[in-house]
């Protein structure tokens, strides 16, 4: 069964520096996701994409991040200059459509983000 | 503001029958997802509503009540392996699919 794919797992790095998660959205989708889950806490929104550009974002996705769609398979989040804050899970998801059954969203297994 | 509330915890025994609640108040409504995650995984899918009623898969049922901003999981015959975290997610936006989650319910399975 296809299935969305992150990398990396783990990511660890020192507050300030440049991180790029990356993910590769199930093969026929078309619409892209970013969530985060602080530890213990909820999944949190951050950015739709759709027909390569973003649709929708929240007020966490401020001017450090960006999202990109390089080619015709990989999604990624770059995150410019880590906060401690930043740290997190982050999960890549994608869906069909919009309409109906559709629109379910379909979750990578997540990059854990530890910033130092 | 946008929230949905569900209980943090809830505890049953094996082979018994859970009900998980969800309330939600959010500026849009179009559809309530149910998702399950173990120990930090992934969310997995489990259920999604759009119309009132019930829809049922396999052990696991959901139902909706659009005019009462409510709705619920239902888990039968439950097993060791259904502990985990589940979320209700709300899709609030019509033209790109953002959903919405709630905080949240563990439920821990005792034999």
């Amino acid at each position: 069964e296809p299935e969305v794919t992150q990398t990396p797992s783990h990511q660890v790095t020192q507050m300030g520096q440049e991180v790029i998660l990356r993910c590769v959205p199930i093969s026929n989708h078309l619409y892209f996701y970013w969530y985060r889950q602080i530890l213990g806490q909820k999944v949190e929104f951050l950015v739709s994409f759709y027909n390569n550009e973003i649709s929708e974002k929240s007020e966490i996705f401020d001017d450090q991040f960006s999202v990109e769609r390089p080619d015709g398979s990989n999604f990624t989040l770059k995150i410019r200059s880590t906060k401690l804050e930043d740290s997190a899970m982050y999960f890549c998801a994608s869906a069909i459509g919009l309409a109906g059954p559709q629109e379910t969203q379909y979750f990578g297994p997540g990059t854990r983000l530890l910033v130092l | 503001g946008q929230s949905l509330e569900q209980p943090s915890e809830v505890t049953a025994v094996e082979g018994a029958i859970v009900q998980i609640n969800c309330t939600y108040q959010t500026s849009g409504f179009y559809g309530l997802s149910w998702y399950q995650q173990h120990d930090g995984g992934a969310p997995t899918f489990l259920s999604y509503n759009a119309l009132d009623g019930l829809e049922e898969t396999g052990r696991f049922s959901s139902f909706l009540s659009r005019s009462d901003s409510y709705g619920y999981l239902l888990l039968q015959e439950l097993q060791m392996k259904d502990s985990a975290s589940y979320f209700c997610a709300v899709r609030g936006s019509s033209n790109t699919g953002k959903l919405i989650f709630g905080q949240g319910t563990t439920l821990q399975v005792k034999p």
